[in-house]
């Protein structure tokens, strides 16, 4: 089973609320990302997690907070969000902690509406 | 600087219509993927072909790593067939794949 589930589907949320991403797999994978994707742009690569310490911040701003409380989870915690932070965010693993050689499997995304 | 280039940007075909999307690097690679990522927003893994040439039913792809570029066939389009498709390169030495800027493949019935 290649399957990375991610909730919710949609979220629709205000600059002052505190809202979090949910992803989950259970491959077995040690590395998990966290990808963010404007419209008709490619994804743009946030975090990344390696057996569960983060191990590249890709100059993401503080607004965006990851958490990886085992080795199936990866959250993302978002508070004091901006309109233009209004994206598809997307997670994936793979199974190698030494990524750039090894396959990534993606989620279905969060549809994020920044009010 | 190290790029990813996907051609064409678009394409419009009809059903049954074969089709061949390119993707150029511009380093040695250890890693390079083909995705397709449907209207809905999932990004669907084709394969994982950093050298070498991969079937799959109506799909396929080959790259050649010496010569920085990697092909993918669609032989037979279908509808469902539409939607993006990325090619994602892991450099050798680098931490991350670097996504091109897609092909926006769009299917007439």
């Amino acid at each position: 089973d290649t399957e990375v589930t991610q909730t919710p589907k949609h979220l629709v949320m205000g600059m002052t609320n505190k809202k979090s991403l949910k992803c989950e797999q259970h491959m077995g994978h040690r590395a998990m990302y966290w990808y963010k994707q404007k419209a008709k742009k490619p994804p743009e690569l946030m975090f990344v997690y390696s057996y569960e310490k983060l191990s590249i911040n890709e100059s993401v701003p503080s607004r965006f907070s990851p958490e990886c409380p085992n080795s199936s989870l990866l959250n993302l915690h978002l508070h004091a969000l901006q309109p233009e932070d209004s994206a598809l965010y997307l997670c994936a693993s793979s199974q190698d902690p030494g990524w750039s050689t090894d396959t990534q499997y993606f989620g279905p995304g969060t549809r994020l509406t920044v009010l | 600087g190290i790029q990813v280039e996907q051609s064409p940007p678009d394409l419009i075909l009809q059903e049954g219509a074969n089709s061949t999307l390119r993707c150029n690097f511009s380093d040695s690679v250890n890693n390079l993927q083909w995705f397709h990522q449907n209207p809905w927003g999932q990004l669907i893994n084709l394969f994982y072909i950093p050298s070498g040439t991969k079937q799959n039913g109506r799909l396929s792809a080959t790259t050649v790593a010496t010569e920085r570029y990697s092909l993918l066939y669609i032989s037979s389009s279908q509808t469902t067939d539409s939607g993006v498709y990325f090619c994602a390169v892991g450099f050798q030495g680098a931490q991350k794949l670097v996504f091109g800027q897609g092909t926006r493949l769009t299917i007439n019935p």
